[in-house]
């Protein structure tokens, strides 16, 4: 059972727009939800965060949105590079704030920019 | 060395085969993590060491042998692995405590089982 879905494989943006990738959730118990940027052969690189207090964290180019009666949460690149063609991946966490995080991945969307 | 380092890159070993993935992280965190990558799947988490103890054990086969001596290095024994077992090995570490939830990744050991 997947608790954390991206349900788009794959994205193509022109350069300039906006990119809006989306992901659900179906565990309740998530409080602090993350964004992961990969490029080929390397490992994910921490991009965005939102804690559930919040409905919105805003850095440089990158919005994450978080609807937590929908469950659904959601990155915006504006405007969209051809440096972010990567595949990012949505991650979710429960709780301790004490304890060693353990975070629950989607499968991720590839995002390719066009110019 | 700056960030979380893995060796080695690649590895290819055979069903019976002993060989070990290392992890060193140079950020001073305190929680280190094994994940595996396999084709079309969501990263799986296996392993947590919080302070060099392990807290999580994400029910994973015993032919998989995670080793922390200390709060930056970490390691996964293999041995006896089946070919389904082929996938990126990723290893990530993270700052416990506070409201910090981020986990920093290394590049991962692409790992093929012949």
């Amino acid at each position: 059972d997947q608790q954390v879905k991206q349900n788009s494989p794959s994205l193509s943006v022109q350069e300039g727009r906006i990119s809006i990738l989306n992901c659900d959730y179906t565990n309740s118990m998530f409080d602090y939800f993350l964004w992961y940027k990969k490029y080929p052969a390397e490992g994910p690189t921490f991009l965005i965060s939102i804690s559930s207090i919040k409905d919105k964290n805003e850095d440089g180019r990158f919005t994450v949105f978080l609807n937590k009666s929908a469950k659904h949460l959601s990155l915006h690149i504006v405007p969209s590079q051809p440096g972010d063609s990567a595949v990012y991946f949505c991650a979710a966490s429960a709780g301790g704030t004490g304890t060693a995080s353990k975070l629950t991945f989607g499968t991720g969307t590839r995002l390719q920019v066009t110019l | 060395e700056t960030g979380v380092t893995q060796t080695p890159r690649h590895l290819v070993m055979g069903m019976t085969n002993k060989k070990s993935l290392k992890c060193e992280q140079h950020l001073g965190h305190n929680a280190m993590y094994w994940y595996k990558q396999s084709a079309k799947k969501p990263l799986e988490l296996m392993f947590v060491y919080n302070f060099k103890e392990q807290t999580e054990n994400n029910s994973v086969p015993s032919r998989f042998s995670p080793e922390c001596p200390n709060s930056s290095h970490l390691f996964l024994h293999l041995h006896t692995l089946q070919p389904e077992d082929s996938a990126l090995y990723l290893c990530a570490s993270s700052q416990v405590g506070g409201s910090i939830h981020e986990q920093y990744f290394g590049p991962g050991t692409r790992l093929t089982v012949t």
